[in-house]
């Protein structure tokens, strides 16, 4: 079935730091891929997405490419902040039309000063 | 524009109790799902709704668990009896799914469920 797979937190930089956070997925056809992050005691905000292959989603210096060679949309930044400390959570819809969104386990980011 | 909306934000019980937690989704949406989140299990997808009617429970884990759609503006999951294990943040979301596709889900920013 469909999966998505992140890498392991939790990720400690510095301020100004670059990012990569990975993730990798299984699924049939094209799906629709998402970053979501939560900051501390929040709900999960769309951060950003991409709806085809080498489509690339970006917001608040968050980028993403989808790449389906290597079933991959890793989210990088090149400056982090301390802000920015929160989960990310990598995600898909399922096969079908069924809107169900499968997410990755989240990974942790935390920035130090 | 409101988003989706959750209530009790926060909720301590005791165990035997029933809990209900209620969400009222964006307007115009067609897609509801409740997912429950926990430090052991991350995040879980219980039930999904489309159009009012269950399309997927298959993630409610047990009978103690329940949820409604009446209409199209409003949720509810019902927790009886709850058990201390069910203590967990539960997230509704939102989406319209249509003959184009599926657009974004949006999330509540949860119900806190302590069972003591």
């Amino acid at each position: 079935g469909d999966s998505v797979t992140q890498m392991e937190g939790p990720v400690t930089l510095s301020e100004e730091a670059c990012l990569t956070i990975n993730c990798t997925y299984t699924a049939t056809g094209y799906p629709s891929l998402f970053w979501y992050v939560q900051y501390p005691g929040e709900g999960l905000q769309l951060l950003l997405k991409a709806t085809k292959a080498d489509d690339k989603g970006s917001n608040k210096g968050f980028e993403a490419t989808y790449r389906k060679e290597t079933t991959s949309f890793h989210l990088e930044k090149g400056s982090v902040q301390v802000s920015d400390s929160a989960v990310y959570f990598c995600a898909l819809y399922g096969s079908g039309n069924t809107g169900k969104l499968i997410f990755g386990q989240g990974t942790t980011l935390q920035v130090k000063p | 524009d409101a988003g989706v909306i959750q209530s009790p934000r926060h909720e301590v019980t005791e165990m035997g109790q029933e809990v209900t937690l209620r969400c009222k989704p964006i307007s115009g949406h067609n897609s509801l799902f409740w997912y429950r989140q926990t430090m052991m299990r991350g995040l879980e997808l219980l039930i999904y709704f489309n159009n009012n009617v269950p399309i997927d429970d298959s993630g409610m884990p047990e009978d103690r668990f329940s949820a409604k759609m009446p209409n199209a503006s409003f949720s509810t999951l019902k927790i009886q009896p709850s058990e201390p294990r069910d203590s967990a943040v539960y997230f509704c979301a939102s989406s319209l799914v249509g003959e184009r596709g599926r657009n974004t889900i949006y999330f509540g920013e949860g119900s806190w469920l302590t069972v003591v």
